[in-house]
């Protein structure tokens, strides 16, 4: 069974800090997504990582994936308040096409 | 394309009824997912299909549950009877695997309460 890990579930942080999300799975797998989700709303494709050491940018974020490690990272550069959301990453396991989510990180940026 | 389409947004329904959640997926996609998610146990996958077929359904909770996918552009998620247990926010999501990326795009869910 695959399992997706992520770490810390809950962030509070400072505007103009930088953290790092961290996403750990337990199987092999090459193809690890990220997602957005703000409450009440239905989930935001934010990141698609194909490859081992693929790094993606976008704004503020930037995922990266260590497919040796199972580990994928999510930095976040000199917070905003509009990054408060939940992220969730996502695995598929190399024979299938379903998603494994983690169970979100939860964050929260305070002025 | 308006996305992935679901209806109803919100259902609330009395244990024991029989509940229809619908999904009208992206124009040209070939796969549909089917995915729940609660506070207790997150997201998680109910089934998926590829040309209109079940390919997965190690996810269906029990019998009370069963999706269709009668043609490219339509599916639905039926409970009966349904259960307060049932309570959550179901997703359909749709995907193409072009150039490997199989990349998923989600519908804005059906909030689902049973009382």
């Amino acid at each position: 069974e695959l399992k997706v890990e992520q770490n810390p579930l809950f962030l509070s942080m400072q505007e103009g800090k930088n953290y790092t999300i961290y996403c750990n799975y337990s199987t092999t797998s090459d193809r690890l997504y990220w997602y957005r989700q703000d409450p009440g709303k239905s989930l935001e494709s934010l990141f698609v990582l194909l490859s081992n050491g693929a790094v993606k940018q976008e704004g503020r974020l930037m995922a990266s994936l260590d497919t040796k490690a199972r580990l994928s990272t999510l930095h976040i550069t000199a917070a905003v308040h509009d990054l408060s959301a939940t992220y969730f990453c996502a695995v598929v396991s190399n024979s299938g096409y379903a998603l494994n989510f983690g169970k979100g990180t939860s964050l929260l940026v305070t002025p | 394309d308006a996305g992935v389409i679901q209806s109803p947004r919100h259902e609330v329904t009395e244990m024991g009824q029989e509940v229809t959640l619908r999904c009208k997926p992206i124009s040209g996609h070939d796969y549909l997912f089917w995915y729940r998610q609660t506070m207790m146990r997150g997201l998680e996958l109910l089934i998926y299909f590829n040309n209109n077929v079940p390919i997965d359904d190690s996810g269906m909770p029990e019998d009370r549950f069963s999706a269709k996918m009668p043609n490219a552009s339509f599916s639905t998620l039926k409970i009966q009877p349904s259960e307060p247990r049932d309570s959550a926010v179901y997703f359909c999501a749709s995907g193409l695997p072009g150039g490997g990326r199989n990349e998923q795009f989600f519908g804005p869910g059906t909030r689902l309460t049973v009382l």
